[in-house]
């Protein structure tokens, strides 16, 4: 089966500052990973995905991440923090399922918060 | 404009009632799910469905009954409702795909409290 472990429930970080989430994955077949974000009161939405082009993906607002194979990592990164990304970061890996859809296995998420 | 919408948005009810939660999509997809968020924010998908039919029911207790009338709308029903179901619930849409690349698209969630 597959998981994904978000390590540290909790990230906070100063406006400007590096912005560093970290997801491991554990699959049996190649996998495709994704990052959602939910703000708060809100859906979840598509930050960025891997799907076995390119190992360095990047996404909305800034955002992007590298697929590390031998460490099985997809770390999320951004340069420069701004306080509007404060908000829940989950990271999810996705299994294709019987004969439709896929199903995604989400990991415990991180709440980023931004300090000014 | 909104891509995939659920109805309703809060849900305030008794122990015992049966309520539903309804969710549309726009986007043409032919796979919804529902996801259940509980209150340390874990995701964890409940079912699926691809063109009306059920295609995954992840030990989700029979008490929940999701049901899609056709391929845009996917509702889900809860009987003799319980303290443990308080949580958000997520409808979600897709392309049809086997391959697992397909990027889900979530609604806004239904916050459900039961007293």
């Amino acid at each position: 089966a597959q998981s994904v472990t978000q390590l540290g429930s909790h990230v906070s970080v100063s406006e400007g500052a590096l912005v560093l989430l970290r997801c491991n994955y554990s699959s049996s077949v190649p996998p495709y990973l994704f990052w959602y974000v939910q703000y708060p009161n809100q859906g979840l939405q598509l930050l960025l995905k891997y799907t076995s082009a390119a190992t360095l993906v990047k996404g909305i607002n800034g955002f992007e991440a590298e697929f590390k194979k031998s460490e099985t990592s997809f770390h999320l990164t951004k340069p420069s923090a701004h306080m509007s990304d404060a908000a829940e970061y989950f990271c999810a890996v996705s299994d294709a399922a019987r004969n439709a859809g896929n199903m995604l296995t989400f990991g415990g998420g991180t709440r980023l918060m931004v300090k000014p | 404009d909104t891509a995939v919408s659920q109805t309703p948005k809060y849900l305030v009810t008794q122990m015992g009632n049966d309520k539903s939660i309804k969710c549309e999509q726009n986007l043409g997809h032919d796979t919804m799910y529902w996801y259940k968020q509980d209150s340390k924010k874990f995701l964890k998908i409940m079912f699926s469905y691809n063109n009306k039919e059920l295609i995954i029911n992840e030990t989700v207790p029979n008490r929940f009954s999701p049901k899609s009338p056709d391929k845009a709308h996917l509702n889900l029903h809860i009987n003799s409702l319980e303290l443990g179901d308080s949580a958000v619930y997520f409808c979600a849409s897709s392309q049809t795909g086997t391959t697992g690349k397909e990027t889900q698209y979530f609604g806004p969630g239904t916050r459900l409290l039961v007293l």
